[in-house]
């Protein structure tokens, strides 16, 4: 079965430094998106992506994110100058419609920030 | 805005019981709905979609149902087993966006 794959699992970075999160969408989905989880709370919306450009996010997603399909197969979350409470796991999503289709979700990437 | 909102929090069971996960949402725009498995520290599993016109969906031993007009959605579990034990998340699509609840954590005690 088809997944969406996310590298690296674990990511460890020291306050302020940029990270990149990378994953690779199911290759016949059109829309891509990016979740976050902190420990012990809702998974959160943070972004969707369509036809490359942001169709939707939240008001977690500000500056300080940035999403990029840099070939026809990667899918990327930026966190520039990442905060302490920036650690979560990200997951990252995709799905062929917007409308009648669920989402895959990948593994995810726990990032903690120290 | 959209609000997701899980009962039980927690669950314990014997094996071989049938149980219910309770998913109730505040706004009833929406696509579709989407229950989950995640384990802990991993990351999530889809289970059953149904769509907003659909009333329930099944897979094996799992049930969904969906009263769009209500808000309410219910994740029913037969037999249960061991495996089963997880937390199990609710999730509801509409315009380019899920909106999660706080997730069932189900132990099946052998």
């Amino acid at each position: 079965e088809p997944e969406v794959t996310q590298t690296p699992s674990h990511q460890v970075t020291q306050m302020g430094q940029e990270v990149i999160l990378r994953c690779v969408p199911i290759s016949n989905h059109l829309y891509f998106y990016w979740y976050r989880q902190i420990l012990g709370q809702k998974v959160e919306f943070l972004v969707s992506f369509y036809n490359n450009e942001i169709s939707e996010k939240s008001e977690i997603f500000d500056d300080q994110f940035s999403v990029e399909r840099p070939d026809g197969s990667n899918f990327t979350l930026k966190i520039r100058s990442t905060k302490l409470e920036d650690s979560a796991m990200y997951f990252c999503a995709s799905s062929v419609g917007r409308e009648l289709d669920g989402y895959t979700f990948g593994s995810g990437t726990r990032l903690t920030v120290v | 805005k959209q609000e997701v909102t899980q009962i039980p929090a927690a669950l314990s069971v014997p094996e071989g019981e049938n149980l219910v996960l309770n998913c109730s949402f505040t706004d009833s725009a929406i696509y579709n709905l989407q229950w989950f498995r995640q384990d802990p520290g991993k990351g999530l599993t889809s289970l059953l979609l149904i769509q907003s016109s659909q009333r329930e969906q099944t897979s094996g031993r799992l049930n969904a149902s969906l009263d769009k007009s209500s808000g309410r959605s219910t994740l029913y579990i037969a037999a249960s087993q061991p495996g089963d034990s997880a937390t199990y998340l609710c999730a509801v699509n509409y315009a380019g966006k899920s909106t999660f609840g706080d997730g069932t954590t189900l132990t099946v005690k052998p």
